[in-house]
């Protein structure tokens, strides 16, 4: 089955500089990779996603850049706020080629902190 | 638009007890996905529903995990007996149809003691 490696397990920034996540998944059969954001207490949220027929997804300070040769993709945010302070999941899905079978296989997490 | 609804938020009980979780998904979804979050890990996919039928139970410990969607609308996840490893964040998903957005409820942390 899929494997999904993510790093580092915890990233200190300064406020306003960025933050780098990085993922790497081992299925080449993969081609959905969303990145979500959870909270203390709360579910996770999706924050952006990218499919395997573009390279790169930009919203407003985050982005996303899929590397299908390498079986990597990364999350990238700038100017960086103390809201963003948060655990960050990278996941990876075959999305539905599996026989409708797209459940999410996901990284155990980056824990974000933004220092003020 | 209401998000995806789960109860408990809490439960505690006793190894060897029963529990069950409910999900009501977002109104229009097709898709209904259980995960099981251990604590410091990502969401570990258990049970993926399409309507109320099962597209992948793979993952899904079947001696004493159950879950149903009957209507294929909410849906329970049940677990009997149960054990200190199953002490954990249940959380529900659900998606429009397949190969579509997931969107999270908050889950129900389980205490197993």
């Amino acid at each position: 089955g899929e494997n999904v490696e993510q790093h580092p397990s915890t990233l200190s920034v300064q406020e306003g500089d960025s933050a780098v996540i990085k993922c790497t998944y081992s299925d080449s059969a993969s081609n959905y990779f969303p990145w979500y954001k959870q909270e203390l207490g709360k579910g996770p949220q999706l924050i952006i996603d990218i499919r395997s027929n573009v390279g790169e997804k930009k919203d407003q300070r985050i982005a996303v850049t899929l590397n299908k040769t390498a079986k990597h993709f990364s999350l990238h945010i700038t100017e960086t706020q103390p809201e963003d302070s948060a655990v960050y999941f990278c996941a990876a899905s075959k999305g539905g080629s599996g026989g409708g079978a797209d459940g999410l296989t996901f990284g155990k997490g980056t824990h974000l902190i933004i220092q003020p | 638009e209401a998000g995806v609804a789960q109860s408990p938020r809490y439960k505690i009980i006793e190894k060897r007890q029963s529990v069950a979780f409910w999900c009501n998904p977002i109104s229009g979804h097709a898709t209904l996905y259980w995960y099981q979050q251990i604590l410091g890990q990502g969401p570990k996919l258990l049970i993926q529903f399409q309507n109320n039928g099962v597209v992948d139970d793979s993952q899904l410990p079947k001696d004493r995990f159950s879950a149903e969607r009957l209507k294929g609308v909410d849906s329970t996840l049940k677990i009997q007996p149960a054990k200190l490893e199953d002490s954990a964040v249940y959380l529900c998903a659900s998606s429009l149809r397949v190969n579509e957005k997931l969107f999270f409820g908050s889950g129900t942390q389980l205490s197993v003691l």
